[in-house]
């Protein structure tokens, strides 16, 4: 679709398992964004790297761990989440190349369900 | 509150007519964007007006900026199915990592 995939795109976990979602983006981008959609809510933003460095971190709970390998992976590692962590979480990625028109390329999502 | 907030929550319209949302916002920002989403679907860029520019258009789309009301509207005309989506405004306050998304509006075009 846009360059940026996700997987997997449907996952149910229940509270005690570990599972991680992938995102990978083709753009050759420097920044990678995670984003939770509750219903109804607004579009969260989780944490935010920049050049593979962590810069933003939106007092996510520490059940929610990010990894940032290289500029074109990115990885949300789960654990012991609760049913109120059930959402869709999007993975997005920019070009940062000026501050001032820098938009954003987001993945189809992982629609989680927990149990 | 947060940053952007759109009005209304959720428009219908009948095919052909025009659609305008709007957004508004509390603080100074660097540029203020415009995105759709399908539902349950990953979000696409539309379109981005800058804090020093008042207009824009793109096709059928057309935002304005009004930095002295905190205010942007988008007007998407001649609206086709096609065009039931969400939409979203993101204002940019930083260096491109200071996002921040309103609720957004829900937008039905009936045939």
């Amino acid at each position: 679709e846009t360059g940026v995939t996700q997987t997997p795109r449907h996952l149910v976990m229940g509270m005690t398992n570990k599972k991680s979602l992938k995102c990978e983006q083709h753009l050759g981008h420097n920044a990678m964004y995670w984003y939770k959609q509750s219903a109804k809510k607004p579009l969260e933003l989780m944490f935010v790297y920049s050049l593979e460095e962590r810069v933003e971190n939106n007092s996510v709970p520490s059940r929610f761990s990010p990894e940032c390998p290289n500029s074109s992976h990115l990885f949300l590692h789960l654990h012991t989440l609760q049913p109120e962590d059930s959402a869709l979480y999007l993975c997005a990625s920019s070009p940062l190349t000026s501050v001032d028109t820098d938009t954003q390329y987001f993945g189809p999502g992982t629609r989680l369900t927990v149990l | 509150s947060q940053q952007g907030e759109e009005d209304p929550q959720a428009l219908s319209i009948q095919e052909g007519e025009n659609a305008t949302m709007n957004c508004s916002y509390k603080t100074s920002i660097n540029n203020l964007q415009w995105y759709r989403q399908n539902s349950g679907r990953g979000l696409v860029h539309l379109i981005l007006i800058r804090s020093n520019e008042r207009e824009k258009h793109s096709g059928r789309l057309r935002v304005t900026l009004d930095t002295s009301k905190k205010s942007s509207s988008l007007l998407i005309t001649a609206s086709r199915a096609a065009d039931t989506a969400s939409y979203f405004c993101a204002t940019d306050t930083g260096y491109g990592q200071n996002f921040v998304f309103g609720p957004g509006t829900r937008l039905s075009v009936l045939p």
